[in-house]
This record gives structure tokens, C-alpha cells and sequence, in this order.
């Protein structure tokens, strides 16, 4: 069975940092993509970020550039979210997501999220 | 960037009814567009990739089309648990760039 567990949620105060992360099991976790999608209380998803299988494909939202930084460990199956100078507007459900086969680039299994606050 | 704009905002329809929900892109995605279904508390499921290809496990009575900028997700006969938002996702780019979701849909009971 295909699982991705977030944790590192909580709350933080503006301009704080958090560190995200993703456990993973079920699957061969160095042969996938990953994302990084949020969601604001009663809004929309908002993709944050994705790292290919090597890492050498990094993209960020402009939202979260220069701040956020996402990462994998293929040794410990497992991603990351580096979260810097955060804001009132980061406040969100953070779901990880793995991309489909192949390469494919778009999610298709997805953690149940990690609620992360920022607020003084 | 591209944009992607889904419509309508809401839709209302009754149970066994036929539900068509829009997604439109800013620029050509080819069919790098996929829709996900969120249920309240719960993680977005993926029903549809490479614009009309039905995700494992997802009943026939969804069907997605479409190409270049418009398109559309069908729900044939909607059922009680069809009930939630939709959201269209626009993987073009990738991987040397971004993704971008639409605003979402939701349907609603008539």
C-alpha cells in the first residue's frame, strides 16, 4: 500500500521557520517525482513546489520563492519542506504528494496534510 | 505562468443528473491536464490524467476531454458521494517548470 505521512505542522510565528517532512512506504520511493500543495483554510489547492527523482528539477511557486526550499532523502525515503520567513498568508494545510509513474507530472497519491499557523 | 480558470465557481444538480464542469487554460497545456476530487477533510484524489485517461479504480461514470486550452470533466450520473470540489491541474511545464491548479468547483446538491 502506497503511504505518505507529513509532519513538522504546528504554529509558528511570522518570520519563523518550519521544516517539513514526508515519510513514504510501499513504493520505490528514488524512482518518483514529489510535490509540495497547499491549502488555505476554506480556499483552493495552490501548488507549492516539486524535486525530480535526482533532485537536478527544482521549481517553487512565486509565492514561496527565496524562501521555501524542498528536498528528498532517497536513502531515507523520504521529502522535505524548508519553510523561512514565514507569513500570515502560509498558513495552509501543506498535503505532500508523489507525481505518477514514468514520469509523469502529475500527483497521484497524496499525504492527509500537515496544518501549519503562522500567527504572532 | 500559466493560468488555469475553472467554471462554473458552483454547480448545483440533482442526484442521477449529468454534471459538466469547465477548466481553461491561459496558454496551450497540450493534455498535460489532470482533475482531482475533494471530499471536506479529506486529500485530493486524482480521477483523470493526460486530460481524458481515468485514474485505477475510478467508476466510469467520469470522463474528462479536451486539448490545447478547453477542457471539460463529466460526471455522467451523479451519485451521493460525487458531492465535493473539483479541482483541474495543468502539469505542462514540468519538469522545467511549474504546475497550476484551477480555483476549483464546487457541486452541490439541487
Amino acid at each position: 500500500e502506497v503511504l505518505l505521512v507529513e509532519s513538522g505542522g504546528g504554529l509558528v510565528k511570522p518570520g519563523g521557520s518550519l521544516r517539513l517532512s514526508c515519510a513514504t512506504s510501499g513504493f520505490t520511493f528514488s524512482s518518483f517525482n514529489f510535490n509540495w500543495v497547499r491549502q488555505a483554510p476554506g480556499k483552493g489547492l495552490e501548488w507549492v513546489s516539486s524535486i525530480s527523482i535526482r533532485s537536478d528539477n527544482i521549481y517553487y511557486a512565486d509565492s514561496v520563492k527565496g524562501r521555501f526550499t524542498i528536498s528528498r532523502d532517497n536513502a531515507k525515503n523520504s521529502l522535505y519542506l524548508q519553510m523561512n520567513s514565514l507569513r500570515a498568508e502560509d498558513t495552509a494545510v501543506y498535503f505532500c504528494a508523489r507525481d505518477g509513474p514514468l514520469r509523469s507530472g502529475y500527483p497521484d497519491y497524496w499525504g492527509q496534510g500537515t496544518l501549519v499557523t503562522v500567527s504572532s | 505562468e500559466i493560468v488555469m480558470t475553472q467554471s462554473p465557481a458552483t454547480l448545483s444538480v440533482s442526484p442521477g443528473e449529468r454534471a459538466t464542469l469547465s477548466c481553461r487554460a491561459s496558454q496551450s497545456v497540450t493534455n498535460n491536464l489532470a482533475w482531482y476530487q475533494q471530499r471536506p477533510g479529506q486529500a485530493p484524489r486524482l480521477l483523470i490524467f493526460a486530460a481524458s485517461t481515468r485514474a485505477a479504480g475510478i467508476p466510469g461514470r467520469f470522463s474528462g476531454s479536451g486539448s490545447g486550452t478547453e477542457f471539460t470533466l463529466t460526471i455522467s450520473s451523479l451519485q451521493s458521494e460525487d458531492f465535493a470540489v473539483y479541482y483541474c491541474l495543468q502539469y505542462n511545464n514540468w519538469p522545467r517548470g511549474e504546475k497550476t491548479f484551477g480555483q476549483g468547483t464546487k457541486v452541490e446538491i439541487k
